[in-house]
């Protein structure tokens, strides 16, 4: 079956530690996609690529970092300098045109204490 | 001004009601749109995509009004099951780039027995 997965599907870390959230898609899709969702809140953009090697800022980039080696993975470190790490974050993927609609990973839920 | 923005809810409403969500969009070059359904703590998965022409799906028809800049989710017989929160999605098509969808917050929706 294609699709995305994540992992972990939920993750804790002290304060101070970097960790890296996984995301790889089968649907060869092209572009790829991470968000971070805050309680009660909508999809903030954080890192998108469209092709391999490339990768462009979201809306919130600060404190996070992307790399796209393969076109299935899009791994997002979260890295110490991002003030507020706790919140859910959804990888999502789909095809080149910008007319098609995004499908999402089951998502990581991150717990930093 | 918002690019997208819903009506937050929550809408209660028993079985066998019909409900309707309408969303409104800020840029009037946005070129297609969706619903998505996002079921508490799990990613959201595309429910149905607009057209121009308005398009039905079993109990649940979409609409799309670009004069006024708003699509809307009607959803007849509610069930049970219909319980989630249902965003906006908004692409504004741009060949250049494709960091062009936008999230509204989301309508939560309960429905009760």
């Amino acid at each position: 079956d294609g699709g995305i997965t994540q992992s972990p599907k939920y993750l804790f870390r002290k304060e101070g530690q970097n960790v890296t959230l996984s995301c790889e898609q089968n649907l060869n899709h092209d572009a790829m996609y991470w968000y971070r969702q805050d309680p009660g809140q909508g999809l903030r953009l954080i890192y998108y690529s469209q092709i391999v090697n490339d990768f462009q800022k979201g809306d919130i980039a600060e404190g996070y970092s992307v790399s796209r080696e393969k076109k299935e993975s899009f791994p997002l470190t979260v890295t110490s300098a991002q003030k507020n790490p706790t919140a859910f974050y959804l990888c999502a993927s789909r095809k080149t045109s910008s007319l098609y609609e995004q499908y999402f990973g089951p998502g990581t839920r991150l717990t930093v204490t | 001004r918002k690019e997208v923005e819903q009506d937050p809810g929550p809408f209660n409403v028993p079985e066998g009601a019909t409900v309707a969500f309408n969303c409104t969009y800020s840029n009037s070059a946005s070129q297609s749109f969706f619903w998505y359904r996002q079921d508490c703590r799990k990613e959201p998965k595309l429910l149905m995509s607009v057209y121009s022409s308005g398009n039905e799906d079993g109990r649940f028809t979409a609409q799309l009004n670009r004069a006024s800049q708003y699509i809307s989710l009607l959803i007849r017989d509610s069930k049970l099951s219909d319980s989630a929160t249902y965003l906006c999605v908004v692409n504004i098509a741009n060949p250049f780039n494709n960091n062009d969808m936008r999230f509204g917050a989301g309508t939560r929706l309960t429905v009760k027995p």
